[in-house]
């Protein structure tokens, strides 16, 4: 059984650019959580889905925008990169909306020159 | 104010040491969680706790609801428990994460 699965592992974007990173969930998992850690830091939530619509969403601008595919995999967008966006960014799967328990991928390291 | 505070934020210990990182949190809960991270960003839940304690082979987390304070204990530690541990205050609608605590385990 697969846990958590995040792509690409690493990748190095320039200022202004746009990039997308990739999440599937556990198998079963239907909710999934994006969180951003910079180096030093505690991950911070981004925003979590459900049923392909955002549910929640923590103090992060409308650069950060995402998306949940009926096959519960989701999507993170990042608009007009910042240097500041460079990060850790965690993917994590819940079996059910409001579940305690998260399972986190291994996370995609991005760089923004 | 962070909403979740660990201390300490660095720890070295030599091998065989009792180890004990703390967790206050300024939220309220549904469930408080211990994570470990490893070097290059994998995470790994430890303990998911509302009440009480927990023990996992040399882990042993406690909880105190009253308190809003949490403690992660580490028996007989061992080089390999080398790791960022993070504490994350789940309040039913988002996490609350700790900036961790770093442990190095010297042989």
């Amino acid at each position: 059984d697969a846990g958590v699965t995040q792509s690409p592992t690493h990748l190095i974007k320039t200022r202004g650019q746009q990039v997308t990173l990739r999440c599937s969930p556990k198998s079963g998992h239907d909710t999934v959580s994006w969180y951003q850690q910079a180096l030093g830091q505690g991950p911070q939530f981004i925003f979590q889905y459900y049923e392909e619509e955002e549910r929640q969403r923590g103090n992060f601008p409308d650069r950060f925008s995402g998306h949940q595919f009926p096959n519960y995999s989701s999507e993170l967008n990042v608009n007009a990169l910042l240097l500041g966006d460079s990060a850790l960014y965690l993917c994590a799967s819940s079996p059910g909306w409001g579940s305690s328990e998260q399972y986190f991928g291994p996370g995609t390291r991005l760089t923004v020159t | 104010k962070n909403e979740v505070e660990q201390s300490p934020q660095n720890l070295t210990a030599q091998e065989g040491e009792f180890i004990t990182i703390n967790c206050s949190y300024s939220v309220g809960i549904s469930a408080l969680h211990w994570l470990q991270q490893h070097p290059g960003g994998g995470i790994v839940s430890l303990f998911m706790l509302s009440s009480g304690k927990k023990k996992h082979g040399r882990l042993i987390a406690t909880i105190n609801i009253q308190e809003k304070h949490s403690s992660l204990h580490i028996t007989a530690s061992h080089p390999r428990d080398s790791a960022v541990y993070i504490c994350a205050a789940d309040t039913g609608n988002q996490f609350y994460f700790g900036t961790g605590t770093s442990l190095t385990v010297i042989p």
